[in-house]
């Protein structure tokens, strides 16, 4: 079975550029979670959805980011406009429980110029 | 948001020794996991611990659960050059749904 997909694998742009992040969950998991890691943070939840619903985005750094759910098999994390320090790996993970295991993509490198 | 505090940051041993890393939090946790993460990839469970005073075993990894449910220990014997990796530590609250993360220990087994 194909694991969590993320879109792109590696993006750079340039400050004040918009950038749009995929992710394809798992069939049939109803959880989905936006994580952010750099090396001074570690790994930071955005926010997560369930049934495609935002269930907590107090995560969200500010207004620049947001995240939508449109159906059970795609969700999108834009950030606009991007900023030098928006530079991280962004993950996306699913589960088919809040409490259970957390699947996560191979990540989506974002490095703002 | 439940602060999880991991340690050693970094850790460098040669292969076949033992080792300890640690997962603290002054927060109870309803649940724990310990994930590794390698390069260029994104985290994998090993383990989840519910009950205080738990241990599991994982081959050669052995997971323990603080009785008061705050902290958690990973032990490796006899390390191999495929557990490096970084070993990420993972809690629940008893109020809350979302899995914080403690920012890892970097391990490095060098044969």
């Amino acid at each position: 079975d194909a694991g969590v997909i993320q879109s792109p694998r590696h993006e750079v742009t340039e400050m004040g550029q918009e950038v749009t992040l995929r992710c394809k969950p798992i069939s049939g998991h109803d959880y989905l979670f936006w994580y952010r890691q750099t090396m001074m943070r570690g790994l930071e939840l955005l926010i997560y959805f369930n049934n495609n619903v935002p269930i907590d985005d107090s995560g969200m750094p500010e207004d620049r980011f947001s995240a939508k759910m449109p159906n059970a098999s795609f969700s999108t994390l834009k950030i606009q406009p991007s900023e030098p320090r928006d530079s991280a790996v962004y993950f996306c993970a699913s589960s088919y429980r809040v409490t259970g295991e957390l699947f996560f993509g191979e990540g989506s490198r974002l490095t703002v110029l | 948001t439940q602060l999880l505090e991991q340690s050693p940051q970094f850790l460098s041993i040669q292969e076949g020794e033992n080792l300890t890393v640690y997962c603290n939090s002054s927060s109870v946790f309803s649940s724990l996991q310990w994930y590794r993460q390698e390069p260029g990839e994104g985290p994998v469970l090993l383990v989840t611990v519910v009950t205080g005073g738990e241990v599991k075993k994982l081959k050669r990894l052995t997971f323990q659960f603080g009785d008061a449910r705050k902290d958690s220990s990973l032990h490796i014997t006899a390390a191999q050059t495929g557990d490096t990796g970084l070993y990420l530590c993972a809690g629940r609250s008893n109020s809350g749904y979302a899995l914080n993360f403690g920012k890892g220990t970097s391990l490095l087994v060098t044969p």
